[in-house]
């Protein structure tokens, strides 16, 4: 089965941790975008990489950190310095955009609660 | 930054009944997307418009583009109860997305 799967889909973690979030995709897709969703809030872009070893700040990118060390794995670590960590975290993957930018397919999110 | 931006905010319809969206942004773009989100899960695509394209279909979707009025518009048709969700436009330029903060569709059985 061809998809992008995200682990775990719920994370407590106490303030003060940095916490890693997993995301995996199989589509053969060179981006990867990550994303984070609060109640009643469309998507607002955190981070995202068109090729293995280069990603690039989105809109939200202060107290997180990516690596892409490989094709498949795009993983997000939320750290201590994110004021509002607490938030639904979705990942995503595309065809190479090379300025364009194509339909992007998304994982099941990971819900991370911080108290 | 969101760019899109959605309009209404909420939805109630009958089943059976069609649902029109409206989508307005405010910079130039490469092309128009609608998704999908039930709750508490993650997108689904739905339509991609390109930026020379006026209208286009799939199944029960059709979606308009007006560049000069920068605006867009999704119409489901005959609405089923599993038509129920979140749906948002994003628009695509620069190798990136930016998405509005979505519509609330109830489809009543």
């Amino acid at each position: 089965d061809g998809g992008i799967t995200q682990s775990p889909k719920y994370l407590f973690r106490k303030e003060g941790q940095n916490v890693t979030l997993s995301c995996e995709q199989n589509l053969n897709h060179d981006a990867m975008y990550w994303y984070r969703q609060d109640p009643g809030q469309g998507l607002r872009l955190i981070y995202y990489s068109q090729i293995v070893n280069d990603f690039q700040k989105g809109d939200i990118a202060e107290g997180y950190s990516v690596s892409r060390e490989k094709k498949e794995s795009f993983p997000l670590t939320v750290t201590s310095a994110q004021k509002n960590p607490t938030a639904f975290y979705l990942c995503a993957s595309s065809r190479s955009t090379s300025g364009d930018s194509y339909e992007q397919y998304f994982g099941p999110g990971t819900r991370l609660t911080v108290t | 930054s969101q760019q899109g931006e959605e309009d209404p905010q909420a939805l109630s319809i009958q089943e059976g009944e069609n649902a029109t969206m409206n989508c307005s942004y405010k910079t130039s773009i490469n092309n128009l997307q609608w998704y999908r989100q039930n709750s508490g899960r993650g997108l689904v695509h739905l339509i991609l418009i390109r930026s020379n394209e006026r209208e286009k279909h799939s199944g029960r979707l059709r979606v308009t583009l007006d560049t000069s009025k920068k605006s867009s518009s999704l119409l489901i048709t005959a609405s089923r109860a599993a038509d129920t969700a979140s749906y948002f436009c994003a628009t695509g330029a620069n190798s990136k997305l930016t998405f509005g903060k979505g519509i609330t569709l109830s489809v009543r059985p």
